[in-house]
């Protein structure tokens, strides 16, 4: 059974552009989300989602950030215009139900140069 | 809201030293609690966790004990290898059960 899978592993982009992180979860799960963590850190939650439905986005940015999780796919996290200051390792944790272990994809590394 | 606060880093050992990395947390509730551990340039593995007063996770010879009286869940091993070299992340399950919440984490160095 494959793990949480999450691409690219490292995204540089320039001030300005938009970065798309993409997240597969676990086979049979179908709830998702996204921490970040930045630098000397540990991780910040951001967002919930189910299929289809944003459940608590309480820890998402109010402007430039959104994320889906749609009925086909994967879960999809998206930064428009970064900053330098959105560089940071962003995780994916996937889990079959609610209130269930979450389990942690390997991340993906963005650099905004 | 909720909180937690693990002891500072770096933590340096010798091979086959006892460890110790604190943990502490604030919550509403009585929340799950996890200790998390990352590898160099990988994602967060779970090593071990307690959902209930008094409960005692173990994985891997490290223990954790969830102390309510003390709100603490301190990661303990009696003998540490190189091999444990890594960051570990103390962290508790909010209200709604749907969202960690980590503490800063602590990086363990193990010199041989």
């Amino acid at each position: 059974n494959a793990g949480v899978m999450q691409n690219p592993r490292h995204l540089v982009r320039r001030r300005g552009q938009e970065a798309r992180l993409r997240c597969s979860p676990m086979k049979g799960h179908s709830h998702v989300y996204w921490y970040r963590q930045l630098p000397e850190e540990g991780l910040k939650f951001m967002v919930y989602l189910q299929k289809e439905n944003i459940i608590d986005e309480s820890g998402m940015p109010k402007e430039r950030f959104s994320a889906e999780f749609p009925k086909e796919g994967p879960s999809i996290l998206r930064i428009q215009q970064v900053v330098r200051g959105d560089s940071a390792a962003y995780f994916c944790a996937s889990s079959p139900s609610e209130s269930y272990e979450q389990y942690f994809g390997p991340g993906t590394r963005l650099t905004v140069t | 809201g909720d909180s937690v606060t693990q002891m500072e880093g770096p933590v340096t050992l010798s091979e086959e030293a006892f460890l110790t990395i604190n943990c502490t947390y604030t919550a509403t509730g009585y929340p799950s609690l996890f200790w998390y551990v990352q590898y160099p340039g990988e994602g967060l593995q779970l090593l071990l966790k307690a959902t209930k007063a008094d409960d005692k996770g173990s994985n891997k010879g490290f223990e954790a004990t969830y102390r309510k009286e003390t709100t603490s869940f301190h990661l303990e091993k009696g003998s540490v290898q190189v091999s444990d070299s890594a960051v570990y992340f103390c962290a508790l399950s909010d209200r709604s059960g749907n969202k960690l919440v980590f503490g800063a984490g602590t990086i363990l160095r193990v010199k041989s």
